[in-house]
């Protein structure tokens, strides 16, 4: 079945170090990916949606690219911030219609000084 | 435009109890979605209204009932609530279905005793 896998729980970085989180996405359709973030005690809000195959898309200074081929819609940043410290979701937008979400089961980010 | 609204942002209900969580959607967007957080990070998807027709039923145990009204608010009826119903409730909403942008609500914090 549909899913999205997020391999790490916990990243922690120093400050100004490049973040990459992990996402992989299993599916039968052409569909969507998403990244959410969502600060403590907060709603989730949107941070990416993914453009077409192999197309980058960017958004407040992260970055993530499509790769079909790979199944993955990785999340990059080129330096952490301490305000980056969040939880990030990637999301899949099952059946390709926009329906529900399907979520990874998040990771954790803490920018350290 | 004041975002989704959710009532009530918090709630401590008795194992067994009953409880409704409202939702208000922006303005003009009349799908809605409600997902479930517990342990503070898996988000399940439990439902999604389409101009108040239900499209699609994930997690939602068949004690909980949504409905979507004429203005496309929804509410979430919660009946013989169990413990493990404790969770954050969120719901969200877009313009239409399909690869979808959503809007989250600040969410709902249930607690079951």
């Amino acid at each position: 079945g549909d899913s999205v896998t997020q391999t790490e729980g916990l990243v922690t970085l120093t400050e100004g170090l490049p973040v990459m989180l992990n996402c992989t996405y299993q599916t039968a359709y052409s569909t969507f990916l998403f990244w959410y973030v969502q600060h403590l005690n907060e709603a989730p809000k949107l941070l990416l949606k993914s453009s077409t195959d192999n197309k980058r898309t960017e958004h407040q200074g992260f970055h993530a690219t499509l790769h079909k081929s790979s199944s993955s819609f990785h999340l990059q940043k080129s330096s952490a911030q301490l305000s980056d410290s969040a939880l990030y979701y990637c999301a899949l937008d099952y059946g390709g219609s926009g329906n529900k979400l399907i979520f990874g089961t998040g990771t954790l980010l803490s920018v350290k000084p | 435009d004041s975002g989704v609204v959710q009532s009530p942002r918090h709630i401590i209900k008795e194992k067994g109890g009953r409880s409704v969580l409202t939702c208000i959607p922006i303005s003009g967007h009349s799908n809605v979605v409600w997902y479930q957080q517990t342990l503070g990070k898996e988000l399940k998807f439990l439902i999604q209204h389409y101009e108040k027709v239900e499209r699609d039923k994930g997690f939602l145990p068949s004690r909980f009932s949504v409905q979507q009204f004429d203005d496309y608010h929804s509410e979430m009826n919660m009946s013989a609530l169990e413990l493990e119903d404790s969770a954050m409730y969120f719901c969200a909403s877009s313009l239409v279905t399909g690869p979808s942008d959503y809007t989250f609500g600040s969410g709902t914090r249930l607690l079951v005793i």
